[in-house]
C-alpha cells in the first residue's frame, strides 16, 4: 500500500527555519519524482519544488534560494527544508508523487502545517 | 508562467443535475491538463489525467475534454459525495500551475 507521511510542521517566527519530512511506503522515492505542493486559504494551490528520480531540482520562484528539496534513499524519505520563513509562506504543505515527467500528482500525503507569524 | 483560469469558482447544483467545468489556460499545453477534486480537510485527489483519461477508481460519472488551451470536466449525474472542490493543473511547463479551483455546492 502507497502511504506519504508528512511530519515537520511548526509554528516558527518569520525569519526562522523549519525542516519538513515526507516518509514514503510502496515505493520507492529514488525512482520517482517527488513535489512539495502548497494550500493557503489565499492562493490556493502552489507547487513549491520538485526533485527528479535523476537528482535534479526545481523551485517555485517565490521559494528559491530559501527552501532546498532533497531526499534520503536509505530512509526513503523526502525533506523540505524552509530557510528565511516569512508570513507568506504558512500554509498546508503536501508532499506528492509525479510517476513520470509531466504526469500528474497521483499520490498525496496528508499535509502539515507550517505557521509562519511573530 | 501558465496562468490556468478555472470558471465558475463556485456553483450550486441539484443530485442529478449535469455539472460542466471549465479551465483555460493561458498558452498551450497540449494535453497535459489534469483534474482534481479536494473535500475539506483532505488533500487533493486525482480524477482525471492527460485531460481525458479516468484515474484508477474514479467513477465514470466523471468526464474530461478538451487540448491546447481549452479544457472541461463534465459530472453526468452529480451525487452527494460529489460536492467538493475541483481543480486543474497543468504539467505541461515549469512552474505546474494550478486553477483557482470550483466549490461545488448543494442547492
Amino acid at each position: 500500500e502507497v502511504q506519504l507521511v508528512e511530519s515537520g510542521g511548526n509554528l516558527v517566527q518569520p525569519g526562522g527555519s523549519l525542516r519538513l519530512a515526507c516518509a514514503v511506503s510502496g515505493f520507492s522515492v529514488s525512482r520517482t519524482y517527488m513535489s512539495w505542493v502548497r494550500q493557503t486559504p489565499g492562493k490556493g494551490l502552489e507547487w513549491v519544488s520538485t526533485i527528479y528520480s535523476g537528482g535534479n531540482t526545481y523551485y517555485a520562484d517565490s521559494v528559491k534560494g530559501r527552501f532546498t528539496i532533497s531526499r534520503d534513499n536509505s530512509k526513503n524519505t523526502l525533506f523540505l527544508q524552509m530557510n528565511s520563513l516569512t508570513v507568506e509562506d504558512t500554509a498546508l504543505y503536501y508532499c506528492a508523487r509525479e510517476p513520470t515527467y509531466s504526469s500528474p500528482w497521483d499520490y498525496w500525503g496528508q499535509g502539515v502545517l507550517v505557521t509562519v507569524s511573530s | 508562467d501558465i496562468q490556468m483560469t478555472q470558471s465558475p469558482s463556485s456553483l450550486s447544483a441539484f443530485v442529478g443535475d449535469r455539472v460542466t467545468i471549465t479551465c483555460r489556460a493561458s498558452e498551450t499545453i497540449n494535453t497535459y491538463l489534469h483534474w482534481y477534486q479536494q473535500k475539506p480537510g483532505k488533500a487533493p485527489k486525482l480524477l482525471i489525467y492527460a485531460a481525458s483519461n479516468l484515474q484508477s477508481g474514479v467513477p465514470s460519472r466523471f468526464s474530461g475534454t478538451g487540448s491546447e488551451t481549452d479544457f472541461t470536466l463534465t459530472i453526468s449525474s452529480l451525487q452527494p459525495e460529489d460536492f467538493a472542490t475541483y481543480y486543474c493543473q497543468q504539467s505541461h511547463a515549469i512552474p505546474r500551475t494550478f486553477g483557482g479551483g470550483t466549490k461545488v455546492e448543494i442547492k
